[in-house]
């Protein structure tokens, strides 16, 4: 039972260009999503929210689009830089009693991005 | 890594043993969070705590683990009797209270602990 799903295990992309990573989720209760940058030997790294009720959050050169009819969001990188090249994970968040919320992860989409 | 603090880094066990794994959450943050990942897969939830309380710990076997945040000191995982299928990477998260209407904060994770079961 995989509720938040990454199709692409892995992406290459010209340094410069445009790295769109996608992610696909079937429960309707999640109220938020992230996306998470993850390094070898690092815990994961917060880059970007979004609340279900918006469509669209950008930060710097970081965006994220969230389709709710589709339960698909996407994760843009625009310029992509060597420095990016990590493994990214999609979570989607629902609350907890108690004021906190469980992230379920989709299983990571590792981006090379070359020079 | 933003500033949540997890030790051992590695650990290494054999079957049968202990292994307890420690937390320390970043400052002002009273949630934490234990998250599992094993290899090829992403990480998974296993317990949520606030200090001296587990809130929800639906994602945790029934047997042989436990977690616990007191009031002093760190949030420990524990598992006894280890076996082989335990070996993975343990993450802790934490994160400040949500901002009202029950809207979460973003988790700040650790470094993790990557447990080997010989």
């Amino acid at each position: 039972d995989q509720q938040v799903k990454q199709n692409s295990p892995s992406l290459s992309v010209q340094e410069g260009r445009i790295s769109i990573l996608n992610c696909d989720y079937t429960n309707s209760m999640f109220d938020y999503f992230l996306w998470y940058k993850k390094y070898p030997a690092e815990g994961p790294t917060f880059l970007i929210s979004i609340s279900s009720i918006k469509d669209k959050n950008e930060d710097g050169r970081f965006t994220v689009f969230l389709n709710k009819s589709a339960k698909h969001l996407s994760l843009h990188i625009v310029p992509s830089q060597p420095g990016d090249s990590a493994v990214y994970f999609c979570a989607a968040s629902a609350r907890l009693t108690g004021g906190g919320n469980k992230l379920t992860f989709g299983t990571g989409t590792q981006l090379k991005v070359e020079l | 890594n933003a500033g949540v603090m997890q030790n051992p880094r590695h650990l290494v066990r054999r079957r049968g043993q202990e292994a307890r794994l420690r937390c320390s959450p970043m400052k002002g943050h009273s949630h934490v969070y234990w998250y599992r990942q094993l290899p090829e897969e992403g990480l998974k939830f296993m317990v949520y705590l606030q200090k001296e309380n587990i809130i929800d710990e639906s994602g945790m076997p029934k047997e042989r683990f436990s977690a616990e945040f007191p009031k002093e000191g760190p949030s420990i995982l524990r598992i006894q009797q280890v076996v082989r299928g335990d070996s993975a990477a343990y993450f802790c998260a934490s994160s400040p209270p949500g901002i009202g209407r029950g809207i979460g904060q973003p988790q700040h994770f650790g470094d993790g602990t990557r447990l080997s079961i010989l």
